[in-house]
């Protein structure tokens, strides 16, 4: 089955920039989404198709996608952004929709 | 209002079954695809199931091995997760979602909206 791999943590100071990565096999031929959790809340859709934003979530959240590597990139990061953030695509052979391992954002 | 409303979770023991449901208001339920997503305390999200906008297409999560069944009711704005033959490993806050983009078919679609979750747990 199709895996995606993501670091387990990322620490980024207020203010500086987050990059969340999110690793599958020729993961660049695929539509990736990105979900942001909060602890007790279900997840919110940040991102979507790659690079597209839900209306209300703010630019700072940006996407690319390419080879075997998509990116959540957070500009400007505040202390409201810590979450946990989830990639994922849906892997057209095993006709499965498949969510990456969860990246754990602290703001310092 | 957009929003999905799930119930239905319970306590049961090992080999019961639970039914949930999720209500939808607020859109076009019909033209949607949606899904089941859990996750076990302290876990990651799971996909555990999709159904297409007309039904035709249904898929399933590796893990489930027959147990689960998802259907939905387009008239009555709802979905329904049949689960059978629970084990531990099944306890989980179960979610429903609903494809970002409305389609007939299956989607690649991101999940744009969805409830506040059921937990299931599944204890002696």
């Amino acid at each position: 089955s199709y895996v995606l791999t993501q670091p387990s943590s990322v620490s980024v100071a207020p203010g500086q920039t987050a990059r969340i990565t999110c690793g599958g096999d020729i993961i660049g031929s695929k539509s990736v989404h990105w979900y942001q959790q909060k602890p007790g809340q279900a997840p919110v859709l940040v991102v979507y198709d790659d690079t597209d934003r839900p209306s209300g979530i703010p630019e700072r959240f940006s996407g690319s996608n390419s080879g075997n590597t998509a990116t959540l990139t957070i500009s400007w990061v505040e202390a409201g952004d810590e979450a946990d953030y989830y990639c994922h695509v849906w892997d057209n052979r095993s006709r499965h929709y498949v969510f990456g391992t969860g990246t754990k954002v602290t703001v310092l | 209002q957009v929003m999905l409303v799930e119930s239905g979770g319970a306590v049961v023991q090992p080999g019961g079954s639970v039914r949930l449901s999720c209500a939808a208001s607020g859109f076009a339920f019909g033209r949607y695809g949606m899904h089941w997503v859990r996750q076990a305390p302290g876990k990651g999200l799971e996909w555990v199931a999709v159904m297409s906008s007309d039904g035709r297409h249904i898929y399933y999560g590796d893990s489930l091995k027959g147990r689960f069944t998802i259907s939905r009711d387009n008239s009555q704005n709802a979905l329904f997760l049949q689960m059978h033959s629970l084990r531990p490993e099944d306890t989980a806050v179960y979610y429903c979602a609903r494809d970002y983009h409305a389609n007939s078919g299956l989607s690649a679609s991101g999940f744009g909206i969805w409830g506040q979750g059921t937990l299931v747990a599944v204890s002696p």
